[in-house]
């Protein structure tokens, strides 16, 4: 089975921090991706990876930067923290598959981050 | 661009009671359709997934057939269980590696 690993489960950070979101995949896979839940509004794509030192914004990128400097790990930067950024925060990954219909993706257990 | 709406909840069942939760995508082109469930304190796991129109997912008792004249996903069980209790999203992928763009989530709980 895949194994989508974040590194923390909770996390307690101050206002104006730099915070790094650590995620992990043990498949190779190609593509990864960070999210944020809200209540109300789903889950929207932060940043995507589809390959090493490859990035793209998604929906919501303000706030935010990423850094993929290896296949496996794929992290989430806050700048600056500021208290709309508590969320909860998931990371998942897929294949690419050539020639085959979209791979779905596999996600970690979440972050659930608090910005005091 | 893309979206997805899928009925709000809470859902609130009985035990053994048939399911259906509604979910309708506006999409360019021929997205592909996944159902996704999460467990209290747990992230999302794949329940089933549909790539093309006409398709059934399956998995676990759920149902969802790919229908493109209605542009809809729903999700059907015929005989729900307390285990079943969870958040259900509807979410569609265009074509290449982009994101899934997810309906809002609905929080399904069903009663002994």
């Amino acid at each position: 089975d895949v194994k989508v690993t974040q590194s923390s489960r909770y996390l307690v950070k101050r206002t104006g921090e730099k915070v790094f979101l650590e995620c992990v995949q043990d498949m190779d896979h190609e593509n990864m991706f960070w999210y944020r839940q809200d209540p109300g509004l789903g889950l929207r794509l932060i940043y995507f990876s589809y390959d090493v030192k490859m990035k793209e914004k998604g929906d919501i990128p303000e706030g935010y930067s990423v850094s993929r400097e290896k296949k496996e790990r794929f992290s989430l930067i806050l700048e600056s923290a500021s208290t709309n950024q508590t969320s909860m925060y998931l990371c998942a990954s897929s294949i690419t598959a050539l020639g085959q219909d979209n791979q779905p993706q596999h996600f970690g257990d979440g972050t659930r981050l608090s910005i005091l | 661009g893309n979206s997805v709406t899928q009925m709000e909840g809470p859902v609130t069942l009985s035990e053994e009671a048939f399911l259906t939760i509604n979910c309708t995508y506006t999409a360019t082109g021929y997205p592909s359709l996944f159902w996704y469930v999460q467990y209290p304190g747990e992230g999302l796991q794949l329940l089933l997934k549909a790539t093309k129109a006409d398709d059934k997912g399956s998995n676990k008792g759920f149902e969802a057939t790919y229908r493109k004249e209605t542009t809809s996903f729903h999700l059907e069980k015929g005989s729900v269980q307390v285990s079943d209790s969870a958040v259900y999203f509807c979410a569609l992928m265009g074509r290449g590696a982009d994101g899934l763009t997810f309906g809002k989530g609905t929080h399904l709980i069903i009663q002994p």
